[in-house]
């Protein structure tokens, strides 16, 4: 069946430094892929996405490279904030039935 | 634009108690979703609504817990009876349609807690 497989937090940055988190997954045919992100005592809210291989998609910094011959999605960003804290998902969403499968999620911390 | 208001925020019941979660979607919003979210389990999809019909809730763990989606503005997730491993934190999230093109918007989400 499909589902995706994120690196483990927690993450722990010092501000300006890099973010890789990354995420791979299994699915029949092609997949639409999303990076979701959950600030503390809040839900979840779109990051970026990409549709078809070789997509970027991007957002406040943020990028992820939709990757199928290593069917990966990592998310990076050059230069993190403190506000930058949250845990973020990596989801898939399959061309038939339509529903989002999310992975574990992944804790990032960013110290001033 | 409110977004998408679940209530409680917090619950704590007894284990045996009947709780209920609510839920207003976003006016104009055709799809509703129920998810569960555990430190064990991760987030989990629960059951899907699509113009107040259940589409799927293959994902509803047991008999105990059962939605309702009586008009386009309001759902509700009941459990009953309540057990301790039931604490999670519940997320309700709508969109307009369905698919990539359709982010899915979500509240806040109700902690709740089971003794």
């Amino acid at each position: 069946g499909n589902s995706v497989t994120q690196m483990e937090g927690p993450v722990t940055l010092s501000e300006e430094a890099f973010l890789t988190i990354n995420c791979t997954y299994t699915a029949t045919g092609y997949p639409s892929l999303f990076w979701y992100v959950q600030y503390p005592g809040e839900g979840l809210q779109l990051l970026l996405k990409a549709t078809k291989a070789d997509d970027k998609g991007s957002n406040k910094g943020f990028e992820a490279t939709y990757r199928k011959e290593t069917t990966s999605f990592h998310l990076e960003k050059g230069s993190v904030q403190v506000s930058d804290s949250a845990v973020y998902f990596c989801a898939l969403m399959a061309r038939q039935g339509g529903k989002l499968i999310f992975g574990q999620g992944t804790e990032l911390s960013v110290k001033p | 634009d409110a977004g998408v208001i679940q209530s409680p925020r917090h619950e704590v019941t007894e284990m045996g108690q009947e709780v209920t979660l609510r839920c207003k979607p976003i006016s104009g919003h055709d799809y509703l979703f129920w998810y569960r979210q555990t430190m064990m389990r991760g987030l989990e999809l629960l059951i899907y609504f699509n113009n107040n019909v259940p589409i799927d809730d293959s994902g509803m763990p047991e008999d105990r817990f059962s939605a309702k989606m009586p008009n386009a503005s309001f759902s509700t997730l009941k459990i009953q009876p309540s057990e301790p491993r039931d604490s999670a934190v519940y997320f309700c999230a709508s969109s307009l349609g369905q698919g990539v093109w359709s982010p899915l918007h979500f509240g806040n989400g109700t902690r709740l807690t089971v003794t």
